[in-house]
Protein backbone atom coordinates (compact mmCIF):
# COMPACT_ATOMS: atom_id res chain seq x y z
CA UNK A 1 0.00 0.00 0.00
CA UNK A 2 1.61 3.40 -0.85
CA UNK A 3 1.94 5.93 1.63
CA UNK A 4 3.07 9.47 0.68
CA UNK A 5 5.09 11.54 3.02
CA UNK A 6 5.22 15.54 3.37
CA UNK A 7 7.24 18.17 4.61
CA UNK A 8 6.60 20.06 7.60
CA UNK A 9 4.48 23.17 7.88
CA UNK A 10 6.14 26.82 6.44
CA UNK A 11 5.45 29.92 7.36
CA UNK A 12 6.23 32.72 4.45
CA UNK A 13 5.95 36.01 3.89
CA UNK A 14 4.51 37.64 1.12
CA UNK A 15 6.00 37.91 -2.23
CA UNK A 16 8.83 34.26 -1.20
CA UNK A 17 7.94 31.00 -2.70
CA UNK A 18 7.51 27.34 -1.02
CA UNK A 19 8.65 24.43 -1.83
CA UNK A 20 6.59 20.90 -0.45
CA UNK A 21 8.13 17.55 -0.70
CA UNK A 22 6.26 14.40 -1.54
CA UNK A 23 8.13 10.88 -1.47
CA UNK A 24 6.48 7.51 -0.81
CA UNK A 25 7.19 5.86 2.16
CA UNK A 26 10.55 3.59 2.13
CA UNK A 27 12.16 5.70 -0.18
CA UNK A 28 10.56 3.86 -3.17
CA UNK A 29 10.82 5.53 -6.74
CA UNK A 30 7.33 7.09 -7.89
CA UNK A 31 6.05 5.29 -10.97
CA UNK A 32 2.50 6.76 -10.95
CA UNK A 33 1.27 10.21 -11.30
CA UNK A 34 1.19 12.79 -8.50
CA UNK A 35 -1.40 15.34 -8.32
CA UNK A 36 -1.40 18.65 -6.03
CA UNK A 37 -4.37 19.81 -4.58
CA UNK A 38 -4.91 22.44 -1.85
CA UNK A 39 -7.32 23.78 0.50
CA UNK A 40 -7.88 26.92 2.02
CA UNK A 41 -8.82 27.22 5.76
CA UNK A 42 -12.50 26.11 5.35
CA UNK A 43 -12.65 26.16 2.14
CA UNK A 44 -13.19 23.20 -0.39
CA UNK A 45 -10.47 21.55 -2.71
CA UNK A 46 -8.55 23.06 -5.59
CA UNK A 47 -6.66 21.02 -7.69
CA UNK A 48 -3.03 22.68 -8.89
CA UNK A 49 -1.65 20.63 -11.41
CA UNK A 50 -0.19 16.89 -11.22
CA UNK A 51 3.62 15.23 -12.93
CA UNK A 52 4.33 11.98 -14.33
CA UNK A 53 7.83 11.82 -12.68
CA UNK A 54 9.08 9.00 -15.14
CA UNK A 55 7.99 11.11 -18.19
CA UNK A 56 9.01 14.90 -16.26
CA UNK A 57 6.46 16.93 -18.05
CA UNK A 58 3.93 18.43 -15.74
CA UNK A 59 0.63 19.46 -16.04
CA UNK A 60 -0.95 22.74 -14.38
CA UNK A 61 -4.08 25.16 -13.88
CA UNK A 62 -4.35 27.74 -15.79
CA UNK A 63 -5.04 30.14 -12.21
CA UNK A 64 -1.16 28.50 -11.28
CA UNK A 65 0.32 28.67 -14.58
CA UNK A 66 3.85 30.81 -14.12
CA UNK A 67 3.32 30.42 -10.25
CA UNK A 68 3.79 26.96 -9.47
CA UNK A 69 6.33 24.06 -10.47
CA UNK A 70 5.99 20.54 -9.93
CA UNK A 71 9.00 18.48 -10.39
CA UNK A 72 10.87 15.05 -9.43
CA UNK A 73 13.97 14.60 -8.72
CA UNK A 74 16.99 12.28 -10.21
CA UNK A 75 15.66 9.83 -8.29
CA UNK A 76 12.00 9.87 -8.90
CA UNK A 77 11.62 9.34 -5.09
CA UNK A 78 10.07 12.44 -4.36
CA UNK A 79 8.03 15.35 -5.98
CA UNK A 80 8.09 18.62 -5.22
CA UNK A 81 5.16 21.69 -5.25
CA UNK A 82 7.12 25.25 -5.63
CA UNK A 83 4.57 28.37 -5.88
CA UNK A 84 6.14 31.62 -5.91
CA UNK A 85 4.91 35.20 -5.76
CA UNK A 86 3.26 33.71 -2.21
CA UNK A 87 -0.42 36.10 -1.39
CA UNK A 88 -1.60 35.96 2.34
CA UNK A 89 -5.11 33.90 -0.03
CA UNK A 90 -2.25 31.09 -0.86
CA UNK A 91 -2.51 30.30 3.40
CA UNK A 92 -4.12 26.91 3.16
CA UNK A 93 -3.38 23.01 3.34
CA UNK A 94 -1.39 21.70 0.22
CA UNK A 95 -1.64 18.29 -0.33
CA UNK A 96 0.01 15.15 -2.51
CA UNK A 97 -1.42 12.68 -3.70
CA UNK A 98 -0.89 9.35 -6.31
CA UNK A 99 -3.61 10.15 -9.24
CA UNK A 100 -4.36 12.96 -11.52
CA UNK A 101 -2.83 13.27 -14.70
CA UNK A 102 -2.69 9.52 -15.97
CA UNK A 103 -2.53 9.02 -19.50
CA UNK A 104 -5.81 7.04 -19.00
CA UNK A 105 -8.86 9.79 -18.12
CA UNK A 106 -10.37 7.24 -16.75
CA UNK A 107 -7.71 6.67 -13.68
CA UNK A 108 -8.13 10.23 -12.24
CA UNK A 109 -9.23 9.81 -9.48
CA UNK A 110 -6.83 10.28 -6.07
CA UNK A 111 -5.89 8.04 -3.63
CA UNK A 112 -4.00 7.96 -1.46
CA UNK A 113 -3.34 11.19 -0.26
CA UNK A 114 -0.12 12.78 1.95
CA UNK A 115 -0.52 13.88 5.32
CA UNK A 116 -0.80 17.56 3.97
CA UNK A 117 1.30 20.15 4.40
CA UNK A 118 0.17 23.91 6.15
CA UNK A 119 1.54 26.95 4.53
CA UNK A 120 0.97 29.80 6.41
CA UNK A 121 1.73 33.21 4.02
CA UNK A 122 1.71 36.08 6.59
CA UNK A 123 4.34 39.49 6.99
CA UNK B 1 -13.77 24.43 -17.09
CA UNK B 2 -16.43 21.75 -15.84
CA UNK B 3 -18.03 23.14 -13.05
CA UNK B 4 -19.11 21.03 -10.02
CA UNK B 5 -22.20 21.62 -7.94
CA UNK B 6 -23.09 19.88 -5.16
CA UNK B 7 -25.77 20.18 -2.60
CA UNK B 8 -27.72 20.14 -0.34
CA UNK B 9 -24.55 22.46 1.64
CA UNK B 10 -25.24 20.83 4.83
CA UNK B 11 -27.55 17.66 5.65
CA UNK B 12 -28.76 17.03 9.12
CA UNK B 13 -29.27 13.42 9.39
CA UNK B 14 -29.87 11.06 12.73
CA UNK B 15 -27.71 8.26 13.27
CA UNK B 16 -29.04 5.45 11.20
CA UNK B 17 -30.90 7.19 8.92
CA UNK B 18 -30.10 6.94 5.16
CA UNK B 19 -28.32 9.73 3.34
CA UNK B 20 -28.19 11.24 -0.44
CA UNK B 21 -25.99 13.75 -1.34
CA UNK B 22 -25.91 15.19 -4.84
CA UNK B 23 -23.44 16.00 -7.28
CA UNK B 24 -23.95 17.88 -10.65
CA UNK B 25 -21.67 18.86 -13.69
CA UNK B 26 -21.81 21.43 -15.87
CA UNK B 27 -21.23 19.14 -18.62
CA UNK B 28 -21.18 15.52 -19.08
CA UNK B 29 -18.18 13.26 -17.62
CA UNK B 30 -19.59 9.97 -18.19
CA UNK B 31 -18.82 7.85 -15.43
CA UNK B 32 -15.60 9.81 -14.67
CA UNK B 33 -16.80 10.81 -11.14
CA UNK B 34 -15.07 10.32 -7.49
CA UNK B 35 -16.41 10.59 -4.10
CA UNK B 36 -14.00 11.37 -1.31
CA UNK B 37 -14.58 11.89 2.72
CA UNK B 38 -13.05 14.40 4.81
CA UNK B 39 -13.03 14.83 8.13
CA UNK B 40 -11.89 17.47 10.25
CA UNK B 41 -7.98 17.82 10.42
CA UNK B 42 -7.38 14.61 8.21
CA UNK B 43 -6.87 14.54 4.25
CA UNK B 44 -9.82 13.43 2.00
CA UNK B 45 -10.06 9.72 1.43
CA UNK B 46 -11.41 8.15 -1.85
CA UNK B 47 -15.00 6.40 -1.24
CA UNK B 48 -16.30 6.06 -4.86
CA UNK B 49 -14.41 5.96 -8.71
CA UNK B 50 -15.84 5.60 -11.53
CA UNK B 51 -19.35 6.86 -10.25
CA UNK B 52 -20.37 3.76 -8.76
CA UNK B 53 -16.84 1.42 -7.79
CA UNK B 54 -16.34 1.09 -3.96
CA UNK B 55 -12.89 1.74 -2.96
CA UNK B 56 -10.85 -1.01 -1.27
CA UNK B 57 -11.93 -1.20 2.17
CA UNK B 58 -14.85 1.40 2.00
CA UNK B 59 -18.34 -0.53 3.45
CA UNK B 60 -21.25 -1.27 1.71
CA UNK B 61 -23.15 1.11 3.10
CA UNK B 62 -21.71 3.45 0.91
CA UNK B 63 -22.78 3.75 -2.78
CA UNK B 64 -22.62 5.33 -5.98
CA UNK B 65 -24.90 6.08 -9.35
CA UNK B 66 -25.05 8.19 -12.03
CA UNK B 67 -23.80 9.24 -14.85
CA UNK B 68 -23.42 12.28 -17.60
CA UNK B 69 -24.04 14.89 -15.59
CA UNK B 70 -26.04 14.11 -12.34
CA UNK B 71 -24.64 11.76 -9.77
CA UNK B 72 -25.41 10.35 -5.88
CA UNK B 73 -23.88 9.54 -3.21
CA UNK B 74 -25.90 7.33 -0.62
CA UNK B 75 -25.19 6.29 2.84
CA UNK B 76 -27.43 3.94 3.64
CA UNK B 77 -27.49 3.97 7.44
CA UNK B 78 -25.66 6.60 8.94
CA UNK B 79 -22.71 5.33 11.69
CA UNK B 80 -21.20 7.88 14.18
CA UNK B 81 -18.19 8.20 11.94
CA UNK B 82 -19.93 9.36 9.21
CA UNK B 83 -20.45 12.75 9.72
CA UNK B 84 -18.23 14.32 7.66
CA UNK B 85 -17.66 16.93 4.37
CA UNK B 86 -18.25 14.50 1.09
CA UNK B 87 -16.64 16.09 -2.29
CA UNK B 88 -17.23 15.19 -5.64
CA UNK B 89 -14.71 15.56 -8.32
CA UNK B 90 -14.74 14.91 -12.29
CA UNK B 91 -11.92 13.60 -14.16
CA UNK B 92 -13.43 13.27 -17.61
CA UNK B 93 -11.94 16.41 -18.90
CA UNK B 94 -8.72 18.30 -17.47
CA UNK B 95 -6.90 20.25 -16.95
CA UNK B 96 -8.27 21.22 -14.93
CA UNK B 97 -9.71 18.78 -12.46
CA UNK B 98 -12.23 20.36 -10.42
CA UNK B 99 -14.30 19.60 -7.63
CA UNK B 100 -17.31 20.46 -5.91
CA UNK B 101 -17.61 22.45 -3.11
CA UNK B 102 -18.86 19.93 -0.60
CA UNK B 103 -21.82 18.55 1.39
CA UNK B 104 -21.28 19.01 5.13
CA UNK B 105 -23.15 15.64 6.46
CA UNK B 106 -23.97 16.76 10.35
CA UNK B 107 -25.72 14.97 13.19
CA UNK B 108 -29.71 15.72 13.65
Amino acid sequence: QVQLVQSGAEVKKPGSSVKVSCRASGGTRITYPIGWVRQAPGQGLEWMGGIMPFFGSANYAQKFQGRVTIAADESRTTVYMELSSLRSDDTAVYYCTRGGVAADAADNWFHPWGQGTLVTVSS
Amino acid sequence: EILMTQSPATLSVSPGERATLSCRASQTVSSNLAWYQQKPGQAPRLLIYGASTRATGIPARFSGSGSGTEFTLTISSLQSEDFAVYYCQQYYNWPPLTFGGGTKVEIK
